[in-house]
């Protein structure tokens, strides 16, 4: 079956972009109809959908993030990538990379979740 | 775009039901048949228990149930077993073809 995991740097600086890959294993990025997420929970909150590729290279992401979110697929490695840039403390949190299916509509499977602390 | 609207928190004794709520707007919750739900244990990533409002993954416990009326979304839990403890968390499909999820509500098992 599908797995996702994600790795990337623990600890970012304040103002620097944070950059985080997901790998899939158990099947290939560029078969069937999904696309391939990013979803992020600060300690103690809720989950904050982040943004989502297509194979294609489409994307679409969350408002909120829009202008400091980059998500890019590499469909040879069958992986793909998220970088955030101009970090503060607020972006501190476990990130998750998910599979995503627009209809029916959901995540699913999620990869383990990864911490990014971002301090000085 | 604002979270979805979950209680922060529920409770209810072992062999009880209970019903979470997830309130969102016409343009999430209510404007599609595309609300998911996901369990969530401690330290470990969300785990899809409903799709589509009310469809079951394979695998999960039809004790397990998913309704929408309105811009309101419910995930009811029958038959409350300890290992039903957990966070829940929404989410929905949104005309701006994001998505968007609820701020969570911690299941207590009494």
């Amino acid at each position: 079956q599908v797995q996702l995991q994600e790795s990337g740097p623990g600890l970012v600086k304040p103002s620097q972009t944070l950059s985080l890959t997901c790998t899939v294993s158990g099947g290939s990025i560029s078969s069937g109809t999904y696309y391939w997420s990013w979803i992020r929970q600060p300690a103690g909150k809720g989950l904050e959908w982040i943004g989502r590729i297509y194979i294609s290279g489409r994307t679409i992401y969350n408002p909120s993030l829009k202008s400091r979110v980059t998500i890019s697929v590499d469909t040879s490695k069958n992986q793909f990538s998220l970088k955030l840039s101009s970090v503060t403390a607020a972006d501190t949190a476990v990130y998750y990379c998910a599979r995503y299916s627009s209809s029916p509509n959901w995540f699913g499977p999620w990869g383990q979740g990864t911490l990014v602390t971002v301090s000085s | 775009q604002s979270a979805l609207t979950q209680p922060a928190s529920v409770s209810g004794s072992p062999g009880q039901s209970i019903t979470l709520s997830c309130s969102g707007t016409s343009s999430d919750v209510g404007g599609y048949n595309y609300v998911s739900w996901y369990q969530q244990h401690p330290g470990k990533a969300p785990k899809l228990m409903i799709y589509d409002v009310s469809n079951r993954p394979s695998g999960v416990s039809n004790r397990f149930s998913g309704s929408k009326s309105g811009n309101t979304a419910s995930l009811t839990i029958s038959g409350l077993q300890a290992e039903d403890e957990a966070d829940y968390y929404c989410s929905s499909f949104t005309t701006s073809s994001t998505q968007l999820f609820g701020g969570g509500t911690k299941l207590t098992v009494l």
